[in-house]
């Protein structure tokens, strides 16, 4: 049974700093990994999605690398900014290789705030 | 133009009552998906639908019945409810071969 774990939990930053957003998985037998972001009463929004082949994905400030051998993905945010301020979750499709229909597992998110 | 959209966006209703929640996506995905949102703000699937055929369905109440019309549409309807299933439910949709997801923007389910 594929388990997802997100650390830190909560991380609190200040303006402008460079952070990184942790994510392992049991199975590394993983079709792709996505990264979300969800503020607060809202839905998700993906940020990007990594491939296995792949082992890394940039989009703007953010860069999602992945380790399938070690089970672990990181989400890397450059010059944080208030409006990153949201929970940041990671999922992984439950069925590993071929067509995955697409059900996820979760981390539990981690809630970041960038103060001004 | 909203990619999944779901109605409503709240709902709030007593104990026992039987309601409906709607999902629409507009992406020509051929996959849809119920997730459950708990109070810890822990996700987890419901149900799955490939091409309107129910392909997951993970331990869940039999109160609870999904009904995909067409690919584009997937309804939840709940029977009997509970106070425990207060809860944020999503929408997702995807296409298979991409896996990428996308979530419509909740409803939020109260049992009173």
């Amino acid at each position: 049974k594929q388990e997802v774990t997100q650390i830190p939990a909560a991380l609190s930053v200040p303006e402008g700093e460079n952070l990184v957003l942790n994510c392992s998985f049991t199975d590394s037998a993983i079709y792709n990994l996505q990264w979300f972001r969800q503020d607060p009463g809202k839905g998700l929004t993906s940020l990007l999605l990594i491939q296995s082949s792949q082992r890394e994905q940039t989009s703007g400030r953010l860069n999602a690398s992945l380790d399938k051998s070690s089970g672990r993905s990181t989400l890397y945010i450059a010059a944080s900014q208030p409006g990153d301020s949201a929970t940041y979750l990671c999922a992984v499709p439950a069925n590993a290789g071929g067509t995955s229909y697409g059900k996820l597992t979760f981390g539990q998110g981690t809630i970041l705030t960038v103060h001004p | 133009d909203t990619a999944v959209s779901q109605t409503p966006k709240y709902l709030v209703t007593q104990m026992g009552n039987d309601k409906s929640i709607k999902c629409e996506q507009n992406l020509g995905h051929d996959t849809m998906y119920w997730y459950k949102q708990d109070s810890k703000k822990f996700l987890k699937i419901m149900f799955s639908y490939n091409n309107k055929e129910l392909i997951i369905n993970e331990t869940v109440p039999n109160r609870f019945s999904p009904k995909s019309p067409d690919k584009a549409h997937l309804n939840l309807h709940i029977n009997s409810l509970e106070l425990g299933d207060s809860a944020v439910y999503f929408c997702a949709s995807s296409q298979v071969v991409s896996g990428e997801a996308f979530f419509g923007q909740g409803t939020r389910l109260t049992v009173v």
